[in-house]
């Protein structure tokens, strides 16, 4: 089955404890791409990748890191993590450039006390 | 600075009713317009994809329109059922990869 696979689906973690949201998709597509979902602010990309070795910021990156070493895999770090980095995040991936139909994965909810 | 804004923030209908919601972006450089559909807790679902040079796109029900001139997409639903109800958002994207995204319409359709 075609699909996005994030990992965790739901995390909790505490100020300054480096982790990593893994996002990997099955379909051989060259676009891959970070997201945050928060209430009021909506869906803000973070970053973006056209291709292994290739990744580009979004609009909100700061407090983030990401690494595309592979085509199928693109984790998102987080260094230190603080709580306004709480939210709900998405990867998603397509073909081309990122203009093509985009595929999402099921997403992480990450807290961070 | 792209931005996308949609209206009405909610909306909600009786079953059988046909609706429009509506997203309008600020920079007419788009590479595409994607129209997507989020329930409640889970990821997003993309509907309908536009490209600049396109006027419109149909998948059965849905039908979603581009007019990159006046900076505007609207999505059209016809004969709405109750498992229509959800979140839906459009997203400006550009040839370079970057996405703005809307806020979303939350739609309730009633039966």
């Amino acid at each position: 089955e075609a699909q996005v696979t994030q990992n965790p689906r739901y995390l909790i973690t505490v100020t300054g404890k480096k982790l990593t949201v893994t996002c990997s998709q099955n379909m051989n597509h060259e676009y891959m791409s970070w997201y945050r979902q928060d209430p009021g602010l909506g869906l803000r990309q973070i970053y973006y990748s056209m291709n292994v070795e290739v990744t580009d910021k979004g609009d909100v990156p700061e407090g983030y890191k990401v690494s595309r070493k592979e085509k199928r895999n693109f984790p998102l770090i987080l260094e230190s993590p603080s709580p306004n980095q709480t939210s709900l995040y998405f990867c998603a991936s397509s073909f081309g450039t990122g203009g093509e139909k985009l595929f999402f994965g099921s997403g992480t909810q990450l807290s961070v006390l | 600075k792209q931005e996308v804004t949609q209206i009405p923030a909610a909306l909600s209908v009786p079953e059988g009713e046909n609706l429009v919601l509506n997203c309008s972006f600020t920079d007419s450089a788009i590479y595409n317009l994607q129209w997507f559909r989020q329930d409640p807790g889970k990821g997003l679902t993309s509907l309908l994809l536009i490209q600049s040079s396109q006027r419109e796109q149909t998948s059965g029900r849905l039908n979603a329109s581009l007019d990159k001139s006046s900076g505007r997409s609207t999505l059209y639903i016809a004969a709405s059922q109750p498992g229509d109800s959800a979140t839906y958002l459009c997203a400006a994207y550009t040839n370079a990869g970057k996405s703005t995204f809307g806020d979303g319409t939350t739609l309730t359709v009633k039966p």
